[in-house]
């Protein structure tokens, strides 16, 4: 596609629910980040994915959250057990392999209530 | 770990005017990358520019330039002629490895 693309743009559920996140990925980038913006702050670092495994998830703050990129584009950020400390912007960011040119999408706002 | 500071949570200029703003970081790799994201309201993060950090040389892109001090961690960014769409959240940011680790932004406002 022309951009890296995230749906929902906007999602609110309930405390205790699971969600799903997605980034859709230019396509031909191997390289896909999520990071997490809460309100106020600069991004934070989640995952990050060569390929179909995650070469780095030391940024996810605990196992209620889960990535996965099975086919090696889209990937899906899971949570489980929303919490309201969650509510944020979830923002995905692709590149080529070996490029240190980052695309970003425009992200998710997550609110839990 | 790396760190990256801005100490400027907000500025403000004058079409037309220059602006500075500030960014520290602290790192412990000898090859590293800086960068300038530009964020507005739409949330999409812009690259704005980008610096190799075993490059001398200050890297420019037409009216947005750095000044960028290894020794002393320091990584300013300066838009000439300022517009207003240039009014957004900026963000300074490092990458070692492959992840990015960016500062707190500063939230720029450009009175006409």
């Amino acid at each position: 596609g022309a951009g890296v693309s995230q749906t929902p743009s906007n999602k609110v559920t309930e405390k205790g629910k699971y969600v799903e996140l997605r980034c859709d990925p230019i396509s031909g980038h191997t390289a896909l980040y999520w990071y997490r913006q809460s309100l106020g702050q600069g991004p934070e670092f989640l995952i990050y994915f060569q390929g179909t495994g995650a070469a780095d998830d030391s940024g996810l703050p605990n196992d209620r959250f889960f990535a996965v990129r099975p086919e090696g584009s889209v990937s899906t950020l899971k949570i489980q057990r929303t919490e309201r400390g969650d509510s944020a912007v979830y923002l995905c960011a692709s590149s080529f392999q070996g490029s240190t040119e980052a695309f970003f999408g425009q992200g998710t706002r997550l609110t839990v209530v | 770990a790396q760190t990256v500071t801005q100490s400027q949570p907000e500025m403000s200029v004058q079409e037309a005017e220059t602006v500075t703003l500030s960014c520290t970081y602290d790192t412990s790799e000898s090859d590293y990358y800086l960068f300038w994201y530009k964020q507005p309201p739409s949330r999409q993060m812009i690259l704005v520019i980008r610096q190799e950090a075993y490059k001398q040389q200050n890297a420019t892109e037409n009216r947005f330039s750095v000044n960028f001090q290894k020794a002393a961690k320091s990584f300013s960014l300066k838009i000439s002629d300022s517009q207003l769409g240039d009014a957004a959240m900026y963000f300074c940011a490092h990458q070692g490895a492959q992840k990015l680790v960016f500062g707190q932004g500063t939230r720029l406002t450009i009175n006409p």
